[in-house]
């Protein structure tokens, strides 16, 4: 089935890297866009990153930039994110997701994020 | 850059009512941008409806989305045990999303 598993989060103290990957299964992984998604504890969603199918774009929210880096492997179906200089305002869950929508002509249309995994915790202290 | 604020904070309603929830936008948007999730507690969250009326796969018609320009709504006609959860609407566009800050539907 169609699944999205992260893994690499724990604990790590502040100024340290960590990098997250989110393996893909049960789609074609090269065909979609992928984001990063982030929830700190008790708070709402906030969007990370997105790279496009091909890797040719990536987009960071404005409080990760310069510090993130998204990255996939289309040949081992795995998204990443390296994050360095971590902060205590990057501790959350990170959920990688999978985004749906189709081109035509000029125009993109935006079916939303279909596919989300379980979340991976950061925790940073 | 485009702010999405939800309303209310906090809805307390009972099985079986109606629950109203409304995102606005700061700008006016393309409502085939507009997305919305639902998150249960302890679980990652679903995409309920996109292009701010259609619902995603699987998803019941009690729940529907509408709206246009700066104010999109979604409803749900008759709450079940399992609605009560966070709703999250997002809008996609110009290299990035934005979420909302969420409506909690809590059981009154």
């Amino acid at each position: 089935q169609v699944q999205l598993v992260e893994s690499g989060g724990g604990v790590v103290q502040p100024g340290r890297s960590l990098r997250l990957s989110c393996a893909a299964s049960g789609f074609t992984f090269s065909t979609y866009g992928m984001h990063w998604v982030r929830q700190a504890p008790g708070r709402g969603l906030e969007w990370v990153a997105v790279i496009w199918y091909d890797g040719s774009k990536k987009y960071y929210a404005d409080s990760v930039k310069g510090r993130f880096t998204i990255s996939r492997d289309n040949s081992q179906n795995t998204l990443y994110v390296q994050m360095n200089s971590l902060r205590a305002e990057d501790t959350a869950v990170y959920y990688c997701a999978r985004e749906d929508g189709s081109k035509a002509a000029l125009h993109y249309y935006y079916y939303g994020m279909d596919v989300w995994g379980q979340g991976t915790t950061v925790t940073v202290s | 850059e485009i702010v999405l604020t939800q309303s209310p904070g906090t809805l307390s309603l009972s099985p079986g009512e109606r629950a109203t929830l409304s995102c606005r936008a700061s700008q006016s948007v393309s409502s085939s941008n507009l997305a919305w999730y639902q998150q249960r507690l302890g679980q990652a969250p679903r995409l309920l409806i996109y292009g701010a009326s259609t619902r995603a796969t699987g998803i019941p018609d009690r729940f529907r989305g509408s709206g246009s320009g700066t104010d999109f709504i979604v409803t749900i006609s008759r709450l079940e045990p399992e609605d009560f959860a966070v709703y999250y609407c997002q809008l996609y566009g110009d290299s990035r999303l934005t979420f909302g800050g969420g409506t909690k539907v809590e059981i009154k």
